[in-house]
């Protein structure tokens, strides 16, 4: 099994549904990430987690909202879909031991488009 | 600001040539410089990373990368190309102050490989 687990691995939705993406990991790290993955422009990181109370912003928070539920889950929604948020998102973990490094560990990926 | 900048968007190479994929970062202070590889439809994986101490580090499948302050880059290196490396290719950069910042990727390499 996977250490870190995304759900759903595809989904297509219309614009204005709202849709949430399920990240839950084994790792038993306190550290967790979303990121989103579009051609030609990289990883670029939506929001972060460093515990259960903590919750910040990347830089690219707008449109989406986050959920710490418990220190294994960490839930990214759009409250409503749009085109152009149409993209592979990504979630990792790290731990404060190698989060002192940077070195993350990354889920498969869920594909999200909206038409 | 953090910032890291791949400046080619692919890269081709023959098996059994050498390869490099290239890396040139800014940071504040010194810097944790990682490599991830990201095959089709998989995750991102972590390929190698430099802390500190010697410029030339090793990671898996072969790879290395030799960081050099001067130029601030930390390009990608192989000796030998097999057509199993083909896939993308991603830079990332954190410095060693400022506690929790997340890591910076770069917008991606795709390499290939041809037999």
């Amino acid at each position: 099994d996977a250490d870190v687990t995304q759900t759903p691995r595809n989904r297509i939705t219309k614009t204005g549904k709202r849709i949430m993406l399920e990240c839950s990991q084994t790792k038993g790290h306190d550290r967790m990430y979303w990121y989103r993955q579009d051609p030609g422009l990289g990883l670029q990181l939506i929001y972060y987690s460093f515990d259960v109370k903590d919750i910040n912003k990347g830089e690219i928070s707008d449109g989406y909202s986050v959920s710490r539920q418990a220190q294994a889950k960490f839930s990214l929604s759009l409250e409503s879909a749009i085109p152009n948020q149409t993209a592979l998102y990504f979630c990792a973990t790290s731990d404060q031991g190698t989060a002192n490094t940077g070195e993350l560990f990354f889920g498969e990926g869920s594909r999200l488009t909206v038409l | 600001a953090q910032s890291v900048a791949q400046p080619e968007d692919q890269v081709n190479v023959a098996e059994g040539n050498p390869l490099t994929v290239k890396c040139t970062y800014s940071v504040s202070g010194n810097p944790y410089l990682f490599w991830y590889v990201q095959y089709p439809n998989r995750g991102l994986q972590f390929l190698l990373k430099y802390i500190t101490g010697d410029n030339l580090v090793k990671g898996s499948y072969g790879f290395e990368a030799e960081f050099n302050k001067s130029q601030t880059s930390f390009h990608l290196k192989k000796p030998s190309a097999l057509v199993s490396d083909s896939a993308l290719y991603f830079c990332a950069v954190r410095g060693q102050i400022g506690g929790n910042t997340p890591l910076v990727f770069g917008k991606g390499t795709r390499l290939s490989v041809i037999a």
